[in-house]
């Protein structure tokens, strides 16, 4: 069975532009969850989707945002690229967001902004 | 505040010791506590979950510890392995869900040296 993937593995952006960044859930989980890592420091969290709606947001600004598809993929976008923006975007999947579930993460999007 | 605090911040041992990571939470209300390994640059992989009712748990050389009175956990890693060299997240889960239902702590950066 696949795991959690997510593309690119790898972005480069210039400042000001946009990133787009995907993810795909292990089949039958409803739940994905965004997480950005800046170098040395630990998970900050992004965005929850589930059920194809936003359950809630971190502390970042509205230039972060997402969605989730009725397949359940998501996709994070982050506008007007800044250089702090700079980290590896981690995706999870579990079953169900509110219960006793296991969470499963995928490798990354290591983002780059120059 | 739901916080997760982890330490040490980092730890250095030889191939073959034994070492014990601390995690303390006052995540509220409580519903599961995980421990997470992440390679440098790669996604965690989890290691082991437990809820309230279970004092400890077993993943191969890895056990982990919880005190659900204190809100402490631990865990412990038998005879170490080059392998073993990581950072490792202790993760509680909010039961509200008010943050997706992860609550990650900034992980323990472990060095295994020959």
């Amino acid at each position: 069975e696949a795991g959690v993937t997510q593309s690119p593995t790898h972005l480069i952006k210039t400042r000001g532009q946009q990133a787009t960044l995907r993810c795909s859930p292990i089949s039958g989980h409803t739940s994905v969850y965004w997480y950005q890592q800046a170098l040395g420091l630990g998970l900050q969290f992004l965005l929850w989707y589930d059920e194809g709606e936003e359950r809630n947001r971190g502390n970042f600004p509205p230039r972060f945002s997402g969605r989730q598809f009725p397949n359940y993929s998501s996709e994070l976008n982050v506008n007007a690229l800044e250089l702090e923006d700079s980290a590896l975007y981690l995706c999870a999947s579990s079953l169900v967001g509110r219960t006793y579930t296991e969470a499963f993460f995928g490798q990354g999007t290591r983002l780059t902004v120059v | 505040k739901n916080q997760v605090e982890q330490s040490p911040q980092s730890l250095i041992i030889l191939e073959g010791k034994n070492c014990t990571l601390q995690c303390n939470y006052t995540v509220s209300p409580f519903s599961n506590l995980r421990w997470y390994k992440q390679d440098t640059g790669r996604g965690p992989v989890s290691l082991t979950i437990m809820t309230f009712s279970e004092n400890t748990k077993s993943n191969g050389r890895y056990t982990a510890t919880l005190d659900a009175d204190t809100k402490q956990s631990s865990l412990h890693i038998t005879a170490s392995q080059l392998s073993d060299s990581a950072s490792y997240i202790c993760v509680v889960s909010d039961y509200g869900g008010s943050q997706g239902n992860l609550i990650f702590g900034k992980g323990t950066k472990l060095s295994v040296k020959p």
